[in-house]
């Protein structure tokens, strides 16, 4: 109940293209889903977040998509480059409470 | 910079020992929540506290103990230490509504 799962582990992308990164939950009472990019040797940095009430919310290149029917999210890079390489990882919450973080995707964009 | 400062960077001990990790959190933040990550096991939230009380607990096991003090710093407190020990620490913190902001993380090795 209180697992997100993430797919895939790792993902490996041409640089200008779209990367997808997947998560679905099981706990009907998150109402708060971040995505976190951690760089190597850094802590994990909010990137975006989005509550149940909307099912899209973008923030230049990056969207999350949201749907509460099939309890699942994801992440949408567009226009990936090279700096975008590092872990990503959603995450789940009943705001303002403790974070449930997904496994991490390692992905990385090649020129 | 996330405004959430930890110390030690890295720390390395000898199973057995005990070790203290430093948290100084965001200016304004009252809540402060400790988190471990190893490859293994991922990002697990272990402790929040929240104004010098104790709010949540996770996975945090009995030979690991935290605490927040009235200037808002917090100390996680590990104790007989074992090589499953071994990971990054993450301290976070927030203010009342807002998401929950890093700090860059203790290496604790445990040889």
């Amino acid at each position: 109940q209180q697992q997100v799962k993430q797919s895939p582990q790792s993902l490996i992308v041409q640089k200008g293209g779209i990367s997808i990164i997947n998560c679905a939950y099981e706990n009907t009472a998150f109402d708060y889903f971040p995505w976190y990019q951690q760089f190597p040797g850094k802590g994990p940095a909010l990137l975006i977040a989005i509550r149940p009430d909307v099912s899209e919310k973008k923030e230049g290149r990056f969207t999350i998509s949201f749907n509460k029917s099939a309890k699942q999210f994801s992440l949408h890079i567009m226009d990936s480059q090279p700096g975008d390489s590092a872990t990503y990882f959603c995450a789940a919450s009943m705001h303002p409470d403790k974070l449930i973080f997904g496994t991490g995707t390692r992905l990385q964009v090649f020129p | 910079d996330s405004g959430v400062t930890q110390t030690p960077k890295h720390l390395i001990t000898a199973t057995g020992q005990r070790v203290t990790l430093r948290c100084s959190p965001r200016s304004g933040d009252l809540s402060v929540y400790w988190y471990q990550q190893s490859l293994d096991q991922g990002l697990q939230f272990l402790i929040q506290y929240y104004n010098g009380e104790e709010r949540a607990k996770g996975n945090i096991l009995e030979r690991f103990s935290a605490q927040q003090f009235p200037d808002l710093h917090s100390e996680l407190n590990l104790s007989s230490l074992e090589l499953g020990d071994s990971a990054l620490y993450f301290c976070a913190s927030s203010s009342a509504e807002d998401t929950q902001y890093f700090g860059p993380g203790t290496r604790l090795t445990v040889l």
